[in-house]
């Protein structure tokens, strides 16, 4: 079972829709990432929050808007995509104090389609 | 911009030791080589990680040359459920104290009954 739970598993949108993608973890861990997987290819980091604040935004078009509520919470929220937009979205945990290995622990992501 | 390069594709025999190599030749003195696989599009999943020493765990040994320009994943005994893709990934820490995995491109591991 993973410990961080991602909603909904699938997602299919029109390029006008407003939808959001939601993450949650409940193990305390610190810090929280999105990634984006497009068919056959790595996982893509697109951002990464730390202490609920945006860390890191990896030059990600602003119709993707994360949003950080609480230390569990990560959403993206999702506003006129492309039909490229369509992928994989996973979200992940990490604990980022020392002493820690640092594994990220990943959901089973969101398949999102946009027509 | 990754930072690992893996062969795109490998397999072996069931029950033999599965050898995956990775090169990460620009690696920095701070950056930490994970391993990770993934299944079927699920998420991926941990496998080991390690800085500069080698590292065994119940899952696999990861093995990095003493210049840490490349590393080796190994799967002592492979079995059919290995099949996967595993990334080989270099940990790039962050001015706040957090950090970004950057995954290479991967290698595709068949298991052969």
């Amino acid at each position: 079972d993973t410990e961080v739970t991602q909603t909904p598993k699938h997602l299919v949108m029109g390029m006008t829709n407003k939808k959001s993608l939601k993450c949650e973890q409940h193990m305390g861990h610190r810090a929280m990432y999105w990634y984006k997987q497009k068919a056959k290819k790595p996982p893509e980091l697109m951002f990464v929050y730390s202490y609920e604040k945006l860390s890191i935004n990896e030059s990600v078009p602003s119709r993707f808007s994360p949003e950080c509520p609480n230390s569990s919470l990560l959403n993206l929220h999702l506003h006129a995509l492309q039909p490229e937009d369509s992928a994989l979205y996973l979200c992940a945990a990490a604990e980022i104090l020392s002493g820690n290995t640092g594994e990220l622990f990943f959901g089973e992501g969101s398949r999102l389609t946009v027509l | 911009d990754a930072k690992t390069t893996q062969p795109p594709s490998m397999d072996c025999a069931e029950g033999r030791a599965a050898n995956l190599p990775c090169n990460h030749s620009t690696i920095s003195g701070n950056e930490y080589v994970y391993w990770y696989r993934q299944i079927h599009s699920q998420g991926p999943q941990y496998i080991i990680h390690g800085l500069k020493n080698n590292e065994t765990n119940e899952m696999a040994s990861l093995i990095i040359t003493e210049d840490r320009k490349s590393s080796t994943l190994i799967l002592p005994h492979a079995t059919l459920r290995d099949t996967a893709v595993y990334y080989c990934i270099v940990r790039v820490p962050w001015m706040d104290s957090s950090y970004k995995l950057i995954f290479g491109s991967g290698t595709r591991l068949l298991v052969r009954p």
